[in-house]
């Protein structure tokens, strides 16, 4: 079973129309949350870290929350250049701290 | 500069080739890694060194061999790979370890033939 589950593997939205990631996780003792967004055949792009429940953090369009098991990425009014797999990888407090990541959300946006 | 620069971009070699991966950073970050990546994947840690000393390696077979000559280089030292090792090898180096921001390199595509 995975540690880290995403939803949507993937999502379509028209230009302007607003929807939200989610990252759930079932590991206790969460010690941050990170958030990354890549485009096809590139690096992942460091978004945010979240380290508590209830912390929002915001760049642009985006917008991440944590909650005490999920996470969600809200995209308010979505541009093409949205397009991208966003990742999310979860810390543990206990252990080495290597974040395991989900499988991602594939987002499109169409104009 | 925040970048991490990795090249070659693209790479094809044969199973009995050797060949190196390579990647550069002058942020003065102090923690470097390398992760695999397969398609419609996530990415998969190799190796992390720290302070320039391997620290954590997760099982990598022993034809992936890392080196970190100094604080802003990593190389990845490539020998006897198979076709099922193709996929994009990413660098990436954070401040000093994982609690701290990483910032991942463009990768290399490789493909084993």
């Amino acid at each position: 079973e995975d540690q880290v589950t995403q939803s949507p593997e993937a999502l379509r939205l028209q230009e302007g129309e607003s929807s939200s990631l989610n990252c759930s996780y079932t590991v206790s003792g969460l010690r941050g949350l990170f958030w990354y967004r890549q485009d096809p055949g590139k690096g992942p792009e460091f978004l945010f870290t979240l380290y508590s429940a209830g912390e929002e953090k915001e760049k642009e369009r985006l917008k991440a929350t944590l909650t005490k098991k999920e996470s969600f990425l809200h995209i308010t009014a979505p541009k093409p250049e949205d397009s991208a797999t966003y990742l999310c990888a979860v810390q543990l407090t206990g252990g080495s701290y290597i974040p395991t990541f989900g499988r991602g959300t594939s987002l499109i946006v169409h104009p | 500069d925040t970048e991490v620069t990795q090249t070659p971009k693209h790479l094809v070699m044969g199973m009995t080739n050797k060949k190196s991966l390579k990647c550069e950073q002058h942020m003065g970050h102090r923690a470097m890694y390398w992760y695999k990546q397969k398609a419609k994947k996530p990415p998969e840690l190799m190796f992390v060194y720290s302070y320039e000393k391997l620290s954590i390696n997760e099982s990598v077979p022993s034809r992936f061999s890392p080196e970190c000559p100094n604080s802003s280089l990593l190389n990845l030292h490539l020998h006897a790979l198979q076709p099922e090792d193709s996929a994009l090898y990413l660098c990436a180096s954070s401040q000093w370890g994982f609690d701290t921001e990483a910032f991942f390199g463009q990768g290399t595509r490789l493909t084993v033939v």
